[in-house]
């Protein structure tokens, strides 16, 4: 099994473009997740989704958008990109909402 | 969820036991203490979980106090690869938007 698949690595972005952060999982898992870690930081929680269909919004939603039309696939896409945003980005996902499996992380620069 | 309290930084040698200790003293009776670690350049990877009974398994040693205002983290033979920030969270499993991480203890093992 791969796990948790997240494309791409890195990423340079130039202020007010847009991109989508893609995450795939094969292990069948209702929960997914997306995090931000800034430097020397926490990971925060962006968007978390408990099915296909539903999404919610975590802590530090602003800037942001997710969708979940598949079990599989839960894309977060940035709009207008500002250096503010600028992090290592996570997705996860779980059987139930304890034990994670993480993605290796998309390390993003908006410049 | 209830916050932990860890130490910033911890010091240890290869090949001896290392102990992490998270503070939780407004732990609920429904909160499980779990323990994530995050290897650098990766995403955080599940390490151990316990409710109130002291728990084991291939990785680590999970000691809760008998109050459960604290456990600790016990890696019975640290290498050189279990050089990674811990995080110890509390979560009762009431909310679909899963788990809160702090900053950890940055764990430094010296060969």
């Amino acid at each position: 099994n791969a796990g948790v698949t997240q494309t791409p690595k890195f990423r340079i972005l130039k202020i007010g473009q847009s991109m989508t952060l893609q995450c795939a999982q094969d292990m069948n898992h209702n929960y997914m997740y997306w995090y931000r870690q800034d430097p020397g930081m926490g990971l925060k929680l962006i968007y978390y989704s408990v099915g296909a269909g539903i999404t919610d919004k975590g802590e530090v939603p602003n800037g942001y958008n997710v969708s979940r039309s598949t079990t599989e696939d839960f894309p977060l896409r940035l709009e207008l990109a500002a250096p503010s945003q600028t992090s290592v980005y996570f997705c996860a996902s779980s059987y139930n909402p304890r034990g994670y499996t993480f993605g290796s992380g998309t390390r993003l620069t908006v410049v | 969820d209830a916050k932990t309290t860890q130490p910033n930084s911890m010091e240890s040698n290869e090949e001896e036991p290392v102990h992490l200790p998270c503070n939780h003293s407004t732990i609920s009776g429904t909160d499980y203490i779990h323990w994530y670690r995050q290897l650098p350049s990766q995403g955080p990877e599940y390490v151990i979980h316990g409710l109130t009974s002291n728990v084991n398994n291939r990785m680590a040693s999970l000691a809760i106090a008998e109050d459960r205002k604290s456990s600790t983290l016990i890696l019975h033979r640290a290498t050189l690869r279990d050089a990674a920030v811990y995080y110890c969270i509390l979560y009762s499993g009431g909310g679909a938007d899963g788990l809160t991480f702090g900053k950890g203890t940055h764990l430094i093992i010296q060969p």
